[in-house]
């Protein structure tokens, strides 16, 4: 069974700092995804990943994609009080018909 | 282009009652996918309509159940509701059968006391 596991799981830094979450997965996949969202709130897209070696930016924050490794990272980087927020990865097994989300990592960034 | 609905927003129920929840899919998505999130826990597969027939089932027990119409919204209907049951309850659209990048609606809680 495919297992998404996030490291850390809270995350509480400084603004300006720089941080990278971690999301291993445990099977294939070639497609994986990282989501925000806020408390009492749905899920909002921030990246998707579709080969092994991407990488995409937006604003502050950086995702790859290791698909022989299994692993993907989002990166932070001079972190601001509004990236605080609960992030997930979403491990999208290829031949199934569901997402498989990991933990999460909830991000509180202090002023 | 519109997107991912769902209703009702919020929803209060009594263990033992039954509930339907609604999702119209984005504007030429013909698959929905519905999740479960319990509070501080990441989203849980229930089930994906693919075309009105049921396209692939996670580890929920039958009073989970769910249709899709000819428009491509969905239903969620949960029978027999437990305490365990409070959720956000996602629903997702996107296209074709087989898994893609999926849109998903603000969601409804849903509390059982």
């Amino acid at each position: 069974e495919l297992k998404v596991e996030q490291n850390p799981l809270f995350l509480s830094m400084q603004e300006g700092k720089n941080y990278t979450i971690y999301c291993n997965y445990s099977t294939t996949s070639d497609r994986l995804y990282w989501y925000r969202q806020d408390p009492g709130k749905s899920l909002e897209s921030l990246f998707v990943l579709l080969s092994n070696g991407a990488v995409k930016q937006e604003g502050r924050l950086m995702a790859s994609l290791d698909t022989k490794a299994r692993l993907s990272t989002l990166h932070i980087t001079a972190a601001v009080h509004d990236l605080s927020a609960t992030y997930f990865c979403a491990v999208d097994a290829s031949g199934t018909y569901k997402y498989i989300f990991g933990t999460g990592t909830r991000l509180k960034v202090l002023a | 282009e519109t997107g991912v609905t769902q209703s009702p927003t919020h929803l209060i129920k009594t263990r033992g009652q039954q509930v339907t929840l609604r999702c119209s899919s984005q504007s030429g998505h013909n698959t929905v996918s519905w999740y479960q999130q319990a509070l501080g826990q990441g989203p849980q597969f229930i089930f994906q309509y693919y075309r009105e027939e049921e396209n692939g089932r996670g580890n929920f027990p039958p009073r989970f159940s769910g249709l899709q119409f000819p428009n491509y919204s969905s239903e969620l209907n949960v029978n027999a509701l437990e305490l365990d049951d409070s959720a956000l309850y996602l629903c997702a659209s996107s296209l074709g059968g087989a898994v893609g990048e999926q849109y998903f609606g603000p969601g409804t809680r849903l509390t059982v006391t």
